[in-house]
């Protein structure tokens, strides 16, 4: 069974103060990994897919990484904005669905 | 239009009620797929449409729940009998093609079962 564990589950930082999340992960075969970003009474937009192992994906002030067991979600000099739910999800090679973590509670300060 | 649309945005209810929510894809898109998300938590999978082909039915938590899809448009999830444990968010998202992973999600609707 497909299973995704996001941790922290909740993160503060100053603005300015970067840090990362984590996505660990198990899957009997990888199709994508997936970082979708949700702000509250939001459905869930999508960041950045990745595919493989080494692979990264940078977008403003994020930046994905993958590994065969985790991905990475670093967040370099964050602004208030950045505030938001992360999640991340995979997709099998068994089928078409997206199995999500339970997401990491960012908030940033001013 | 130009996002997934779905209504109504929020609903009440009473136990035992059965309810019906809405899901208008974006145009073009050939799959659509329901997820549920409770107070602080993940997304549940639920169904997965693809064209003509059989719904992906795996995610459905109970009898009481069901889904329906015209061809490649509009969806309805109907649950049937509601309890408290339904109350939650029911977003919708649909993608271009089967297989990949980045979704458009709707806003939601917000289900709350008294």
């Amino acid at each position: 069974e497909d299973q995704v564990t996001q941790s922290p589950e909740a993160l503060r930082l100053q603005e300015g103060e970067s840090s990362s999340l984590n996505c660990s992960y198990t899957v009997s075969g990888l199709r994508g990994l997936f970082w979708y970003r949700q702000d509250p009474g939001k459905g869930p937009e999508f960041l950045f897919t990745l595919y493989s192992a080494g692979e990264e994906k940078e977008k403003e002030r994020l930046k994905a990484t993958l590994t065969k067991k985790e991905s990475f979600l670093h967040i370099t000099a964050p602004k208030p904005e950045d505030s938001a739910t992360y999640l991340c999800a995979l997709m099998g090679t068994s089928g078409s669905r997206l199995t999500f973590g339970e997401g990491t509670q960012l908030t940033v300060n001013p | 239009g130009a996002g997934v649309s779905q209504s109504p945005s929020n609903k009440v209810t009473e136990k035992g009620k059965d309810v019906e929510l809405r899901c208008d894809p974006i145009s073009g898109h050939t799959a659509l797929y329901w997820y549920r998300q409770r107070l602080g938590q993940g997304l549940e999978f639920l169904i997965y449409f693809q064209g003509n082909s059989a719904p992906d039915k795996s995610g459905l938590p109970s009898d009481r729940f069901s889904a329906e899809r015209t061809g490649e448009s509009v969806s309805t999830l109907t649950i049937q009998r509601t309890q408290q444990e339904d109350s939650a968010v029911y977003l919708c998202a649909s993608n271009l093609y089967r297989g990949t992973g980045e979704l458009f999600f709707g806003e939601g609707s917000r289900l709350t079962v008294l």
